[in-house]
């Protein structure tokens, strides 16, 4: 079965420090979404990419996130100065349309960010 | 987007049929109703979502009642491997769309 693939798993860095998150959605997917879990709180949506640019993103996602599919394989999530609540679970999703052909997103399993 | 509420916990016995409920009486004409679910820390899984019909696919059933504000997922035989967080969100059928994931319910299945 087709999967979404995270890398790193887990990552720390020092707090300032830029990061970047990497996804591989699934091949034939066209939506690609961001989300983030900190430890025992809900999943929260960050941003959705659609044909090179942002569709929608959430209040989270300021002047400090960006996104990018640089490649046609991969999508990244850069946070340029890291702040210690930033430390969470992001989950990159693939979708590969909506309507009735609609199959539900794909989440990766999550990179583990840590912000000392 | 309609707001969703789950109880916050079910127990359910292993074999037997787990029915998860969810209210959204506030969920408009062109909202969806979709449930995910969470094992452990892992990305959410997509199980099932519908818009007026019940439906049904390998994991799961929907029914969703006449007047839409109201539904439940039937697992018809859990597993242990069901133990999870499930979550009811209800959305517009929007490509790009995001999802507000509540607190869900907590089912866990037993022995």
């Amino acid at each position: 079965e087709p999967e979404v693939t995270q890398t790193p798993s887990h990552q720390v860095t020092q707090m300032g420090q830029e990061v970047i998150l990497r996804c591989v959605p699934i091949s034939n997917h066209l939506y690609f979404y961001w989300y983030r879990q900190i430890l025992g709180q809900k999943v929260e949506f960050l941003v959705s990419f659609y044909n090179n640019e942002i569709s929608e993103k959430s209040e989270i996602f300021d002047d400090q996130f960006s996104v990018e599919r640089p490649d046609g394989s991969n999508f990244t999530l850069k946070i340029r100065s890291t702040k210690l609540e930033d430390s969470a679970m992001y989950f990159c999703a693939s979708s590969r349309t909506g309507g009735a052909d609609y199959y539900g997103y794909t989440f990766g399993s999550g990179t583990r960010l840590t912000v000392v | 987007d309609a707001k969703t509420t789950q109880p916050t916990s079910m127990d359910c016995a292993e074999g037997r049929a787990a029915n998860l409920p969810c209210n959204h009486s506030t969920i408009s004409g062109n909202e969806y109703v979709y449930w995910y679910r969470q094992i452990h820390s892992q990305g959410p899984q997509y199980i099932i979502h519908g818009l007026k019909n019940n439906e049904t696919n390998e994991m799961a059933s929907l029914i969703i009642t006449e007047d839409r504000k109201s539904s439940t997922l039937i697992l018809p035989h859990a597993t242990l491997r069901d133990t999870a967080v499930y979550y009811c969100i209800v959305s517009r059928d929007s490509t790009g769309n995001q999802f507000y994931f509540g607190t869900g319910t907590s089912l866990t299945v037993i022995p």
